[in-house]
Protein backbone atom coordinates (compact mmCIF):
# COMPACT_ATOMS: atom_id res chain seq x y z
CA UNK A 1 0.00 0.00 0.00
CA UNK A 2 1.24 3.54 -0.61
CA UNK A 3 -0.95 5.08 1.75
CA UNK A 4 -1.68 8.78 1.63
CA UNK A 5 0.11 10.59 -1.40
CA UNK A 6 0.47 13.88 -2.77
CA UNK A 7 1.70 15.78 -6.00
CA UNK A 8 3.55 17.97 -6.53
CA UNK A 9 6.07 18.46 -3.85
CA UNK A 10 6.92 21.55 -4.23
CA UNK A 11 5.13 24.38 -6.49
CA UNK A 12 6.13 28.11 -6.59
CA UNK A 13 2.39 30.01 -7.89
CA UNK A 14 2.55 33.79 -9.12
CA UNK A 15 -0.38 36.22 -8.01
CA UNK A 16 -3.18 35.17 -9.13
CA UNK A 17 -2.48 32.07 -10.90
CA UNK A 18 -4.71 28.95 -9.89
CA UNK A 19 -3.61 25.48 -9.56
CA UNK A 20 -4.86 22.16 -7.97
CA UNK A 21 -3.20 19.96 -6.02
CA UNK A 22 -4.08 15.94 -6.09
CA UNK A 23 -4.29 13.90 -3.08
CA UNK A 24 -5.00 9.95 -3.08
CA UNK A 25 -5.50 7.36 -0.77
CA UNK A 26 -5.72 3.52 -1.69
CA UNK A 27 -6.61 2.56 2.26
CA UNK A 28 -10.69 2.87 1.53
CA UNK A 29 -11.07 5.57 3.86
CA UNK A 30 -14.15 7.20 4.29
CA UNK A 31 -12.80 10.50 5.86
CA UNK A 32 -10.48 12.64 3.92
CA UNK A 33 -8.96 16.05 5.01
CA UNK A 34 -6.94 19.09 3.87
CA UNK A 35 -4.16 21.10 6.44
CA UNK A 36 -2.09 23.71 6.14
CA UNK A 37 1.06 23.89 8.17
CA UNK A 38 2.66 27.39 9.09
CA UNK A 39 5.33 27.90 10.66
CA UNK A 40 5.61 28.49 14.83
CA UNK A 41 1.44 27.35 14.16
CA UNK A 42 -0.47 24.21 14.70
CA UNK A 43 -2.13 22.25 11.94
CA UNK A 44 -5.41 24.08 10.31
CA UNK A 45 -8.35 22.18 8.82
CA UNK A 46 -9.07 23.47 5.26
CA UNK A 47 -11.86 21.44 4.28
CA UNK A 48 -13.09 17.93 4.89
CA UNK A 49 -14.96 15.05 3.24
CA UNK A 50 -16.73 12.23 5.20
CA UNK A 51 -16.99 9.74 1.84
CA UNK A 52 -17.59 10.60 -1.68
CA UNK A 53 -19.95 13.37 -3.07
CA UNK A 54 -19.40 14.80 0.72
CA UNK A 55 -17.43 17.87 1.67
CA UNK A 56 -17.45 20.49 4.09
CA UNK A 57 -15.55 23.62 5.27
CA UNK A 58 -13.44 23.04 8.07
CA UNK A 59 -11.56 26.44 9.82
CA UNK A 60 -10.19 28.11 7.25
CA UNK A 61 -11.67 27.26 3.71
CA UNK A 62 -11.86 30.82 1.91
CA UNK A 63 -9.45 30.84 -0.88
CA UNK A 64 -9.54 27.12 -1.81
CA UNK A 65 -12.26 24.66 -3.26
CA UNK A 66 -12.30 21.23 -2.54
CA UNK A 67 -14.54 18.05 -4.66
CA UNK A 68 -15.02 14.17 -3.80
CA UNK A 69 -15.97 12.40 -6.62
CA UNK A 70 -14.26 8.66 -5.76
CA UNK A 71 -13.51 7.55 -2.18
CA UNK A 72 -9.73 7.68 -3.56
CA UNK A 73 -9.48 11.20 -4.63
CA UNK A 74 -9.74 14.25 -2.82
CA UNK A 75 -8.07 17.52 -4.80
CA UNK A 76 -7.48 20.96 -3.42
CA UNK A 77 -7.82 23.64 -5.60
CA UNK A 78 -6.73 27.04 -4.78
CA UNK A 79 -8.28 29.85 -7.19
CA UNK A 80 -6.08 33.52 -7.59
CA UNK A 81 -3.40 32.70 -5.77
CA UNK A 82 -2.25 35.21 -2.61
CA UNK A 83 0.88 35.04 -0.95
CA UNK A 84 -1.73 34.50 2.19
CA UNK A 85 -1.61 30.98 0.77
CA UNK A 86 2.35 30.45 0.66
CA UNK A 87 2.18 27.38 3.04
CA UNK A 88 2.93 23.38 3.19
CA UNK A 89 -0.34 21.37 2.68
CA UNK A 90 -0.65 18.41 4.26
CA UNK A 91 -3.83 15.93 3.02
CA UNK A 92 -4.81 13.03 5.49
CA UNK A 93 -7.26 10.42 6.04
CA UNK A 94 -8.49 7.74 8.50
CA UNK A 95 -11.03 5.06 8.24
CA UNK A 96 -13.19 6.53 11.07
CA UNK A 97 -13.74 10.16 12.17
CA UNK A 98 -12.25 9.04 15.58
CA UNK A 99 -9.32 7.04 14.83
CA UNK A 100 -5.96 8.27 13.70
CA UNK A 101 -5.29 9.68 10.61
CA UNK A 102 -2.86 9.50 8.28
CA UNK A 103 -0.72 12.04 6.38
CA UNK A 104 0.58 12.32 3.07
CA UNK A 105 4.10 13.73 2.31
CA UNK A 106 2.91 17.29 1.83
CA UNK A 107 3.22 19.57 -0.51
CA UNK A 108 5.26 23.34 -0.36
CA UNK A 109 3.73 26.06 -1.92
CA UNK A 110 5.60 29.04 -2.30
CA UNK A 111 3.25 32.36 -4.09
CA UNK A 112 5.21 35.08 -4.98
CA UNK B 1 -12.01 29.46 21.84
CA UNK B 2 -10.41 26.40 21.57
CA UNK B 3 -6.39 26.05 22.58
CA UNK B 4 -3.23 23.84 23.23
CA UNK B 5 -0.36 24.91 24.48
CA UNK B 6 2.93 23.09 24.05
CA UNK B 7 6.57 24.42 24.51
CA UNK B 8 8.07 25.66 22.17
CA UNK B 9 11.71 24.45 22.02
CA UNK B 10 13.23 21.36 24.40
CA UNK B 11 16.66 20.37 24.55
CA UNK B 12 17.64 16.81 25.87
CA UNK B 13 20.57 14.64 25.83
CA UNK B 14 21.20 11.51 23.99
CA UNK B 15 20.19 8.60 26.69
CA UNK B 16 18.25 11.08 28.91
CA UNK B 17 14.53 11.32 29.15
CA UNK B 18 12.62 13.94 28.26
CA UNK B 19 8.99 15.47 29.19
CA UNK B 20 6.98 17.36 26.84
CA UNK B 21 3.64 18.88 28.16
CA UNK B 22 0.32 19.96 26.70
CA UNK B 23 -2.45 21.69 27.83
CA UNK B 24 -6.05 22.06 26.27
CA UNK B 25 -9.07 23.73 26.48
CA UNK B 26 -11.58 22.77 23.92
CA UNK B 27 -15.35 22.72 22.93
CA UNK B 28 -15.35 19.11 24.34
CA UNK B 29 -13.08 15.79 23.91
CA UNK B 30 -13.39 12.69 22.09
CA UNK B 31 -9.21 11.67 22.41
CA UNK B 32 -5.65 13.22 22.49
CA UNK B 33 -3.38 12.07 20.12
CA UNK B 34 0.55 12.87 20.01
CA UNK B 35 2.38 13.03 16.45
CA UNK B 36 5.92 13.20 15.87
CA UNK B 37 6.89 15.04 12.73
CA UNK B 38 10.51 15.34 11.58
CA UNK B 39 11.53 18.51 9.42
CA UNK B 40 10.42 18.09 6.18
CA UNK B 41 8.55 15.66 6.35
CA UNK B 42 4.45 14.41 7.23
CA UNK B 43 3.37 13.68 11.15
CA UNK B 44 3.03 10.06 12.00
CA UNK B 45 0.99 8.85 14.44
CA UNK B 46 2.49 8.28 18.29
CA UNK B 47 0.10 7.55 20.81
CA UNK B 48 -3.52 7.90 21.81
CA UNK B 49 -5.50 8.74 25.04
CA UNK B 50 -9.29 8.93 25.91
CA UNK B 51 -9.09 7.69 29.37
CA UNK B 52 -6.94 9.04 32.31
CA UNK B 53 -3.97 7.03 32.62
CA UNK B 54 -0.54 6.19 31.12
CA UNK B 55 -0.15 4.32 27.74
CA UNK B 56 2.98 2.57 27.26
CA UNK B 57 4.64 1.92 23.67
CA UNK B 58 8.32 1.09 23.66
CA UNK B 59 10.17 3.69 24.64
CA UNK B 60 7.37 6.67 24.48
CA UNK B 61 4.62 6.66 27.44
CA UNK B 62 1.61 9.55 27.24
CA UNK B 63 -0.64 10.33 29.86
CA UNK B 64 -3.36 12.03 29.93
CA UNK B 65 -5.00 14.05 33.36
CA UNK B 66 -9.30 15.02 31.21
CA UNK B 67 -9.89 16.86 34.66
CA UNK B 68 -6.64 19.09 34.10
CA UNK B 69 -6.99 19.69 31.12
CA UNK B 70 -3.36 17.93 30.40
CA UNK B 71 -1.00 15.58 28.98
CA UNK B 72 2.14 14.48 28.65
CA UNK B 73 4.67 12.66 26.18
CA UNK B 74 7.52 11.23 27.81
CA UNK B 75 10.23 9.58 25.24
CA UNK B 76 13.27 7.62 27.54
CA UNK B 77 16.65 6.55 26.14
CA UNK B 78 16.77 9.49 23.88
CA UNK B 79 18.33 8.61 20.54
CA UNK B 80 19.83 11.02 18.33
CA UNK B 81 16.66 10.08 15.68
CA UNK B 82 14.41 11.10 18.11
CA UNK B 83 15.50 14.82 17.34
CA UNK B 84 12.17 16.25 15.59
CA UNK B 85 8.75 18.26 16.65
CA UNK B 86 6.15 16.77 18.71
CA UNK B 87 2.77 17.36 18.23
CA UNK B 88 0.08 17.68 20.35
CA UNK B 89 -3.63 17.32 19.22
CA UNK B 90 -6.97 17.32 20.69
CA UNK B 91 -10.18 15.56 18.96
CA UNK B 92 -13.20 18.14 20.00
CA UNK B 93 -17.10 17.20 19.88
CA UNK B 94 -17.23 17.60 16.01
CA UNK B 95 -14.23 14.66 16.22
CA UNK B 96 -12.31 17.52 14.44
CA UNK B 97 -8.84 17.64 15.48
CA UNK B 98 -7.03 21.03 17.04
CA UNK B 99 -3.19 21.07 16.91
CA UNK B 100 -0.79 22.51 19.22
CA UNK B 101 2.22 24.56 17.22
CA UNK B 102 4.61 21.30 18.29
CA UNK B 103 7.61 21.41 20.59
CA UNK B 104 11.05 20.93 18.97
CA UNK B 105 12.96 18.24 20.46
CA UNK B 106 16.76 18.88 19.99
CA UNK B 107 18.75 16.13 21.22
CA UNK B 108 22.63 17.05 21.79
CA UNK B 109 25.27 14.20 22.01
Amino acid sequence: NAGVTQTPKFRILKIGQSMTLQCTQDMNHNYMYWYRQDPGMGLKLIYYSVGAGITDKGEVPNGYNVSRSTTEDFPLRLELAAPSQTSVYFCASNRAEQETQYFGPGTRLLVL
Amino acid sequence: GQNIDQPTEMTATEGAIVQINCTYQTSGFNGLFWYQQHAGEAPTFLSYNVLDGLEEKGRFSSFLSRSKGYSYLLLKELQMKDSASYLCAVMDSNYQLIWGAGTKLIIKP
